[in-house]
Order: C-alpha cells, then structure tokens, then sequence
C-alpha cells in the first residue's frame, strides 16, 4: 500500500525566512501533486511533476521531483504572510486506466510577522 | 470557463438518514473522483468514474456508493449515515483517467448529527 508522509506536521516562520517542504512516498510514481488549500476551503492546485527530475516554480514556491530517491520538495522562499495555508502533496499511481491520489498528512504552514 | 461545481455546499443530516452529493465537471473532462477529508484521516479516496463507469474505489464501505451521468455529472450516496460520515467531500475532474492534473470542486460539508 502507497505510503506518502510529509514534513513537517506544522511550520511557523517568520516572514522572509525561506524554508522546506519534504515528501516522501514509498511506491514508484512519476507523478506528483502539490496542493494549497485554506481554512475551509477547497483544494487549489499548485503544481504539477510528471517526470523525474521536474522543477516549477510560481512566484515563492517552487517544487521538484526526485523519482529515485522517492521525495518532492516544495521550497518556499522570503514567506510572505499570504502563504499561510495548509499545503498537500499528492501521488498519483495512475496507470491510465485508473485514477487515484494518495495525499500526505498536510503541513500546516503559519507565516509570521 | 466553469469550474468543478458541487452541490450542495453544506448539509446536516441526521444519523440514518441518507445523502446524495452532486459533482459537475469541467465542461470535457470525463473523469470525476471523490475523496473524503476529515481531520483524524486526512483526504481519502473514495472511488473514480470516467465514462459511466467505476473504474477505481477506496477501502470504504458498502454505504458509500456512486454514479455517473451521459454527460459526466457524478453523484455520489451515503445511506445510513453515522456520526463519523462528517467530513468534507470534494470531487475532482480531469479530462481523461489518469489526469494529469485534477482539478477540486469547493466541496459539500456535510455533518450528521
């Protein structure tokens, strides 16, 4: 069974401050998800990493995806206060005939002044 | 261009009762997944459609069934609901299986009480 862990639970940053995202799943998969979604909100797609070695990056994020070493990063740079979120990723063992999206836990990220 | 309509967005049953949950996709997009969010499971999938079809279900009970229209529109059912059926359900389209890319709808609340 697909196993997708995130850390960390709960980050608390000052803004400015860079920082890291890391999750790691246990199955092989080429594609991987990030997803933003605030206080009752819906899911907001952030990226989108279909290959090993992927990097996108969108304004003070950027993600990448390390296929071999099972793990993605989603780094956040000078956090603003606007990021606060909670932030998911997402792996996807598609194969074309099938969908599923196996979230992590979710890291609840507090951006503060 | 629309989004991923669901309805309705918030619902407070009664435990035993049932509930029917609407999804409208994106106007092409032929697949529609449902997962369940609640705080001590996180996001959860529950099954995917594409063409009519169930082509993919989660490790949910029996109570939890669903269907999908001609044109895509999905609907998913909860019968005999209990207490721990509270969560948020959201639905996700893509264009085809597999994605890539899914896009989330706001979601239904619902809470059994």
């Amino acid at each position: 069974e697909l196993k997708v862990e995130q850390n960390p639970l709960f980050l608390s940053m000052q803004e400015g401050k860079n920082y890291t995202i890391y999750c790691n799943y246990s199955t092989t998969s080429d594609r991987l998800y990030w997803y933003r979604q605030d206080p009752g909100k819906s899911l907001e797609s952030l990226f989108v990493l279909l290959s090993n070695g992927a990097v996108k990056q969108e304004g003070r994020l950027m993600a990448s995806l390390d296929t071999k070493a099972r793990l993605s990063t989603l780094h956040i740079t000078a956090a603003v206060h606007d990021l606060s979120a909670t932030y998911f990723c997402a792996v996807d063992i598609s194969d074309g005939t099938a969908s599923k999206l196996t979230f992590g836990t979710g890291t609840r990220l507090q951006v503060t002044l | 261009k629309a989004g991923v309509t669901q309805t309705p967005r918030y619902l407070i049953k009664t435990r035993g009762q049932q509930v029917t949950l609407s999804c409208s996709p994106i106007s092409g997009h032929r697949s529609v997944s449902w997962y369940q969010q609640t705080p001590g499971q996180g996001l959860q999938f529950l099954f995917e459609y594409f063409s009519e079809t169930q082509r993919n279900k989660g490790n949910f009970p029996g109570r939890f069934s669903g269907r999908q229209f001609s044109n895509s529109r999905s609907e998913m059912n909860v019968s005999t609901l209990e207490l721990g059926d509270s969560a948020l359900y959201l639905c996700a389209s893509s264009w085809k299986q597999g994605g890539p890319g899914y896009t989330f709808g706001s979601g239904t609340r619902l809470t059994v009480v």
